[in-house]
C-alpha cells in the first residue's frame, strides 16, 4: 500500500521570502512516479511536476524547486521569492501502480503568501 | 487542446435525489479516472477506466455509485440516492497510455464538481 503524508496543514510566509513545501511517501514498489499540484482559489488541480523513482537530480523551474531524496523518501517542493499568486493549495501524490495508475495523495498543504 | 471539463461545476440536492456528473477527458486520452474530496480530507481514488472498460473500482464507496464511459469518451458518475456523507468535491482526470510496465503517465484534472448534499 503507498500512503503520502504532507504534515504541514498550513503555511503563511511573507511575499519575496522562501518557502518549502514537505512531502514524504511510502511504498513497497522500486519503481514509482511522484508528483505535485497545485489548487488554486478556482479549485482546479494545476499539475506541477512528475517524477520517477530512478531519477534523482533535484528539478529546478523558474522559481519552483523540487528536492527528490529516496534515502529519506521525500520528494520536498521549494518556492523562492514567493509571491501571492503562490497562494494555493498544494498536494503530493504517489503512483506506483503500472497498468492501473491511480494517485496516492498527500492531504494538501494551504499556503498563504501575505502582501 | 482543450483540457479536462466536467459539468455541473456546482450542484446542490437533497438527500435521495440522484445526481449525475459528467467527464470529457482530453481528447485521445484512454485513461480516465474519478477522484472525490470529502471537506478537509485528501483526494481518493474512485475508479479508472481504460477507453470503456473499468479497470478498478475499488475505491467506489458503495452500490449508490454507478460510473459509465460509453464509447470511451466522456464519463458519468451517477449517485442514486444521494446521502449526506456524498458531498465533496468530485474530480475527473486523464491521461494518455503509457508503455506497459515502463512509463506513467502524467493525470491532467478537470476542475471539479462541487457536490452538497442536504
Amino acid at each position: 500500500a503507498q500512503k503520502v503524508t504532507q504534515a504541514q496543514t498550513e503555511i503563511s510566509v511573507v511575499e519575496k521570502e522562501d518557502v518549502t513545501l514537505d512531502c514524504v511517501y511510502e511504498t513497497r514498489d522500486t519503481t514509482y512516479y511522484l508528483f505535485w499540484y497545485k489548487q488554486p482559489p478556482s479549485g482546479e488541480l494545476v499539475f506541477l511536476i512528475r517524477r520517477n523513482s530512478f531519477d534523482e537530480q533535484n528539478e529546478i523551474s523558474g522559481r519552483y524547486s523540487w528536492n527528490f531524496q529516496k534515502s529519506t523518501s521525500s520528494f520536498n517542493f521549494t518556492i523562492t521569492a514567493s509571491q501571492v499568486v503562490d497562494s494555493a493549495v498544494y498536494f503530493c501524490a504517489l503512483s506506483a501502480n503500472f497498468g492501473n495508475e491511480k494517485l496516492t495523495f498527500g492531504t494538501g498543504t494551504r499556503l498563504t503568501i501575505i502582501p | 487542446e482543450a483540457g479536462v471539463t466536467q459539468f455541473p461545476s456546482h450542484s446542490v440536492i437533497e438527500k435521495g435525489q440522484t445526481v449525475t456528473l459528467r467527464c470529457d477527458p482530453i481528447s485521445g486520452h484512454d485513461n480516465l479516472y474519478w477522484y472525490r474530496r470529502v471537506m478537509g480530507k485528501e483526494i481518493k481514488f474512485l475508479l479508472h477506466f481504460v477507453k470503456e472498460s473499468k479497470q478498478d473500482e475499488s475505491g467506489m464507496p458503495n452500490n449508490r455509485f454507478l460510473a459509465e464511459r460509453t464509447g470511451g469518451t466522456y464519463s458519468t458518475l451517477k449517485v442514486q440516492p444521494a446521502e449526506l456523507e456524498d458531498s465533496g468535491v468530485y474530480f475527473c482526470a486523464s491521461s494518455r497510455r503509457g508503455l506497459a510496465g515502463l512509463s506513467i503517465e502524467t493525470q491532467y484534472f478537470g476542475p471539479g464538481t462541487r457536490l452538497l448534499v442536504l
